[in-house]
């Protein structure tokens, strides 16, 4: 399947301080991408969709000041929390779409730890 | 919108025996569903998945069955193994181009 592939794998930061998060089509160009959010042993909670070029579409109740995406090229999506605190502390997980010959297949990325002290 | 149910949310077997995890959707215009499996501390990989113009597609040990009529589809893992431990995530789409709406999750435990 696909690669995709996240930066950093596990990042600690002190509240108030922002984070980027980098997810990357390795072997694939990815006009969509998609953010996720992962509380423990919780199901996976989109948070936005990212085209390549345009601004993001937010989900319902995902502060779109507090979580910046921009989806520059078709390799490189990016998440940046700002202003932290330790309530943002989860697994973010990227995603991309991959189109195949009858629709699209998504692959995930192997997630961002996140820990706000 | 769609609403994905995922049963049961937790399953222990035997090493060898089979694994059945069944889903239900909501919205009879959803027509992908992917299976992912997703490790302690790891990103969802996935593993299966079918398209509504098939009943039944199958990888080894593997396979996912679809009925439309009753809107569910169903994972089933043959002769597990300890690697099969993990959790499971179903998940349903409309058209290309739409978002994944997944259930709650299986975690599934294989006993040596």
């Amino acid at each position: 399947g696909a690669v995709v592939s996240q930066h950093p794998s596990r990042v600690i930061c002190k509240s108030g301080t922002s984070v980027k998060i980098e997810c990357r089509s390795l072997d694939f160009q990815a006009t969509t991408m998609f953010w996720y959010r992962q509380f423990p042993k919780q199901s996976l909670m989109l948070m936005a969709t990212s085209n390549e070029g345009s601004k993001a579409t937010y989900e319902q109740g995902v502060e779109k000041d507090k979580f910046l995406i921009n989806h520059a090229s078709l390799t490189l999506s990016t998440l940046t929390v700002t202003s932290a605190h330790p309530e943002d502390s989860s697994f973010y997980i990227c995603s991309a779409r991959v189109p195949t010959g009858v629709g699209d297949t998504q692959y995930f990325g192997p997630g961002t730890r996140l820990t706000v002290l | 919108g769609e609403n994905v149910e995922q049963h049961p949310s937790t399953l222990s077997v035997q090493e060898g025996d089979s694994a059945v995890i069944k889903c239900t959707y909501s919205d009879s215009a959803s027509n992908y569903f992917p299976w992912y499996k997703q490790e302690l501390g790891k990103g969802p990989q996935l593993i299966i998945d079918i398209r509504s113009n098939v009943g039944e597609k199958k990888d080894q040990r593997i396979a996912v069955t679809l009925n439309k009529t009753a809107k569910h589809f169903s994972l089933h893992i043959t002769e597990t193994q300890p690697e099969d431990s993990a959790v499971y995530f179903c998940a349903a789409r409309k058209a290309a181009g739409n978002k994944l709406t997944f259930g709650g999750g299986t975690r599934v435990l294989v006993k040596p």
